[in-house]
């Protein structure tokens, strides 16, 4: 168990749809990343919250939104999903914003679009 | 940040030593080297980084060249759980605005 925890595991939907996927950072660090790992692009960077604030955007689409809370848990939304969007969407955290020591990865949740 | 050369996969046998080469020759003072692994389908793990300096933790270690210009991660006993693909990642450790950008990485086979 890293520390970092993602939910749900496991998540089946249709195109269209919308759905969230949590995550709660390791206890401790302030900054929260989103990945998406797809079998031909392999880990794609995402978006990065440190302390609640937007701090780095990577190739995030605009049917992707995400947000940390005060708690600093975050939440990653994706709307009008495509086949194309199944894949693996790992969440990672670090104590600074920097992530100088490293991140530490959740075990992701698994995302199929029907 | 610099980019990063590995070969795509490579083979061990178990209990013997994993040198996994990586080559960043436009690599600038300021930048680290970093190195992580995924063991299938799990979320990437932290292994170790360095600036210039050898490094040694308990998982492994790692050897950066005088010119700073190539590294190489050593597993020293490797076991069938050290079968993953490893990343080495280049990048100012202090850089605001930017993450880990992860390219394809190595595939690391260990076999009895």
């Amino acid at each position: 168990d890293s520390g970092v925890t993602q939910t749900p595991k496991h998540l089946i939907t249709a195109t269209g749809q919308r759905v969230t996927l949590r995550c709660s950072p390791r206890s401790g660090d302030l900054s929260v990343y989103w990945y998406q790992q797809s079998l031909d692009q392999g880990l794609q960077f995402l978006i990065q919250y440190y302390n609640g604030e937007e701090r780095a955007k990577g190739n995030i689409l605009e049917r992707f939104s995400a947000q940390q809370f005060p708690d600093l848990h975050s939440e990653l939304n994706l709307s009008s999903l495509e086949l194309g969007d199944s894949a693996l969407y790992f969440c990672a955290s670090s104590v600074g914003s920097m992530g100088v020591y490293g991140y530490t990865f959740g075990s992701g949740t698994r995302l199929t679009v029907v | 940040d610099a980019k990063t050369t590995q070969p795509p996969s490579m083979d061990c046998a178990e209990g013997r030593a994993a040198n996994l080469p990586c080559n960043h020759s436009t690599i600038s003072g300021n930048e680290y080297v970093y190195w992580y692994r995924q063991i299938h389908s799990q979320g990437p793990q932290y292994i170790i980084h360095g600036l210039k300096n050898n490094e040694t933790n308990e998982m492994a270690s790692l050897i950066i060249t005088e010119d700073r210009k190539s590294s190489t991660l050593i597993l020293p006993h490797a076991t069938l759980r050290d079968t993953a693909v490893y990343y080495c990642i280049v990048r100012v450790a202090d850089q605001a605005g930017t993450a880990l950008i992860f390219g394809k990485g190595t595939t690391l086979s260990v076999s009895s």
